[in-house]
């Protein structure tokens, strides 16, 4: 079964210009999370996306959006990038449901702003 | 939200030796999730374990709810086991993490 995946690996961008990450879930999940790691930060929740919808955001900027379609994959844009966007983005999935199961995370999209 | 607080921010071991890393939550636990991030970023599914104690090779991990920690044990260390170890609590149908333990095995 393959995992979570995310594409691209790595993403070199400059200020103000717009970032689009991707990412599949496990086959048969439904929920998509996003997290973004900077530096000194930590683990920090931004989005999630369930059967098409989006149901919770972290405390981030409005320039950060994405969508879900209908294969459940998912897309997270970030616009007018600035510098302090350099993390790593991390995808994960969970499966059908609002039940309490774990997330499994993709590689992530290392996203450097010049 | 629901603070996670992680011990030893960092730790170093010889290979072969045995060490516990703790997590203490702020509220119960609920669906408590240990990762093992590596030098390449890639966040690792250790164990799901809402309660009780798993096994898996060399590590194991106990999370005691009513108490409101974790722990995960590593034995036999080696160096592949070096990266960052991060516990995670679902609120709200999302994950909240600690700052995680540094953990450096030497040859």
């Amino acid at each position: 079964e393959a995992g979570v995946t995310q594409s691209p690996t790595h993403l070199i961008k400059t200020r103000g210009q717009q970032a689009t990450l991707r990412c599949s879930p496990i086959s048969g999940h439904t929920s998509v999370y996003w997290y973004q790691q900077a530096l000194g930060l930590g683990l920090q929740f931004l989005l999630w996306y369930d059967e098409g919808e989006e149901r919770n955001r972290g405390n981030f900027p409005p320039r950060f959006s994405g969508r879900q379609f209908p294969n459940y994959s998912s897309e997270l844009n970030v616009n007018a990038l600035e510098l302090e966007d350099s993390a790593l983005y991390l995808c994960a999935s969970r499966g059908r449901g609002y039940s309490n199961q774990p997330q499994h995370f993709g590689d992530g999209t290392r996203l450097s702003i010049l | 939200g629901i603070q996670v607080e992680q011990s030893p921010p960092d730790l170093i071991l010889q290979e072969g030796a045995n060490s516990t890393l703790r997590c203490n939550f702020s509220d119960s636990v609920n669906n408590l999730q240990w990762f093992h991030q590596n030098p390449w970023g890639q966040l690792i599914n250790l164990f799901y374990i809402p309660s009780g104690t798993k096994q898996n090779g060399r590590l194991s991990a106990t999370t005691v709810a009513t108490e409101r920690y974790s722990l995960l044990y590593i034995s036999s260390s080696q160096t592949t086991d070096s990266g960052v170890y991060f516990c995670a609590d679902t609120r709200d149908y999302k994950l909240s993490f600690g700052a995680g333990t540094t953990v450096t095995v030497r040859a």
